[in-house]
């Protein structure tokens, strides 16, 4: 299975801050047709998951501008260039190269 | 709007099996969708479960795919996770999902539903 480690495990951040989160990957998320299949999903306190980034860098419809993501290979990169109070939660990220599809372990991102 | 919907027991004894349904409004499950199933043990991370078409085509997490049976029921446009043989390591929120730009490899699950609590206890 694909193993995606991701840092750091809490971020406090002050509002209007950028924030970071790194995701390694143990193998190669880059697909023979050139696309890395690497998705971002957020978990909103006491709510399901919901997607933020598709395929490393496209945003999810509705999804605010300010959420980024970048990368290739076996490091992405979530960035968020001015947090707000409605970003916090538990940030991961997912592989779609292959079977079974595997998550990080969560980066739980709080307002200071 | 798409809603998803998950419902069964909160308490399942061990060695029994997990029976969950999730009910779609909105949209039909009959739709070039997938349908996937993940969970969440109690303050832990995700894991995937597995995921089906509605012609009956399934995906499972090979660490589970010795217990676990998906279907779907067009005609009630909803769709049902088995789990069997569980123990207390399967107590976790479950979250039934669509999928999108499903593949052989890959889903992108959205939106989800609002989970339901699974406890494996005697």
């Amino acid at each position: 299975d694909i193993v995606l480690t991701q840092t750091p495990l809490s971020l406090s951040v002050t509002p209007g801050q950028p924030a970071s989160i790194s995701c390694k990957s143990s193998q190669s998320l880059l697909h023979s047709n050139g696309k890395a299949y690497l998705y971002w999903y957020l978990q909103k306190p006491g709510q399901s998951p919901q997607v933020l980034i598709y395929e490393v860098s496209n945003r999810f419809s509705g999804v605010p501008d300010r959420f980024s993501g970048s990368g290739s290979g076996t490091d992405f990169t979530l960035k968020i260039s001015r947090v707000e109070a409605e970003d916090v939660g538990v940030y991961y990220c997912m592989q779609g190269i292959q079977l079974p599809l595997t998550f990080g372990g969560g980066t739980k991102v709080e307002i200071k | 709007q798409v809603q998803l919907q998950e419902s069964g027991p909160g308490l399942v004894k061990p060695s029994d099996t997990l029976s969950l349904t999730c009910a779609v409004s909105g949209y039909s499950i009959s739709s070039d969708n997938w349908w996937g199933w993940i969970r969440q043990p109690p303050g832990k991370g995700l894991e995937w479960i597995g995921y089906i078409y509605y012609s009956g085509s399934t995906y499972y997490n090979p660490s589970l795919q010795s217990r676990v049976t998906m279907s779907v029921d067009t005609s009630k446009n909803q769709f049902s996770l088995k789990l069997r043989s569980v123990t207390a390591v399967d107590t976790a929120v479950y979250y039934c999902a669509r999928g999108e730009y499903c593949t052989t490899t890959r889903c992108l699950f959205d939106p989800w539903g609002q989970g339901t609590l699974v406890t494996v206890s005697s």
